[in-house]
């Protein structure tokens, strides 16, 4: 079955040191992969997206991700964390049927200190 | 820029009631989605619906659910007889075509008492 797995329940990180956050997933073929971010009480908001391509993607607030075939990963990083970025992050895969659904991993929690 | 609306944004029911969820769709969409989130917890695919019919569900999706589209710019949720395990965000979303993105509302939380 597919599934999608976030190693990292909670991160915490200083205010200006990279970040890095993992996902692996499992699925037949190479996936349509995403990440969101979701601020607390709030909605689920589009990082970046992998379709197909160059295997690495920049998306908004400065963040990029690296789709690695091999490893089946897609790992979030951010060269300089900002106090806003504080937040549950969640890796996603959209599934290659017909109607696209999208498996979402359990999220990895990030606050960051001052 | 487009968006995918729910409302309401929160909703405190009773057990046992009936409770819509109400969601727009951007409206040249073509798929639309439910998605479930209780709290702490990640989010988890209820049902797909396209061609006015659904396409897909999960096993969480049982009969006490069900999904319409009434008027073509609208998509509901329906849950018949709410339980407190029912207590959750739902997100709603909607695809252009096949191979893109899915763009997801701000949710509805919902809880039952």
């Amino acid at each position: 079955a597919q599934s999608v797995t976030q190693p990292d329940i909670h991160i915490t990180v200083s205010e200006g040191a990279s970040l890095e956050l993992r996902c692996n997933y499992s699925y037949g073929a190479t996936p349509y992969l995403f990440w969101y971010v979701q601020s607390p009480g709030q909605g689920l908001q589009l990082l970046l997206k992998y379709f197909s391509g160059d295997t690495l993607v920049q998306g908004i607030k400065g963040f990029e991700a690296e789709f690695k075939r091999s490893q089946s990963s897609f790992n979030l990083r951010k060269p300089s964390v900002h106090w806003s970025d504080a937040a549950e992050y969640f890796c996603a895969v959209g599934l290659k049927t017909s109607y696209d659904k999208v498996i979402f991993g359990p999220g990895t929690s990030l606050s960051v200190i001052p | 820029e487009p968006e995918v609306t729910q409302t309401p944004s929160h909703q405190v029911t009773q057990m046992g009631q009936e409770v819509i969820l109400r969601c727009v769709p951007i409206s040249n969409h073509l798929y639309f989605y439910w998605y479930r989130q209780i709290l702490g917890q990640k989010v988890e695919f209820l049902v797909s619906f396209y061609n006015n019919e659904i396409s897909e569900k999960s096993e969480i999706f049982d009969d006490q659910f069900s999904v319409e589209r009434p008027d073509g710019s609208n998509f509901t949720l329906k849950i018949r007889s709410t339980k407190l395990e029912d207590s959750a965000m739902y997100f709603c979303a909607s695809m252009g075509e096949v191979n893109t993105e899915a763009f997801f509302g701000q949710g509805t939380r919902l809880t039952v008492v």
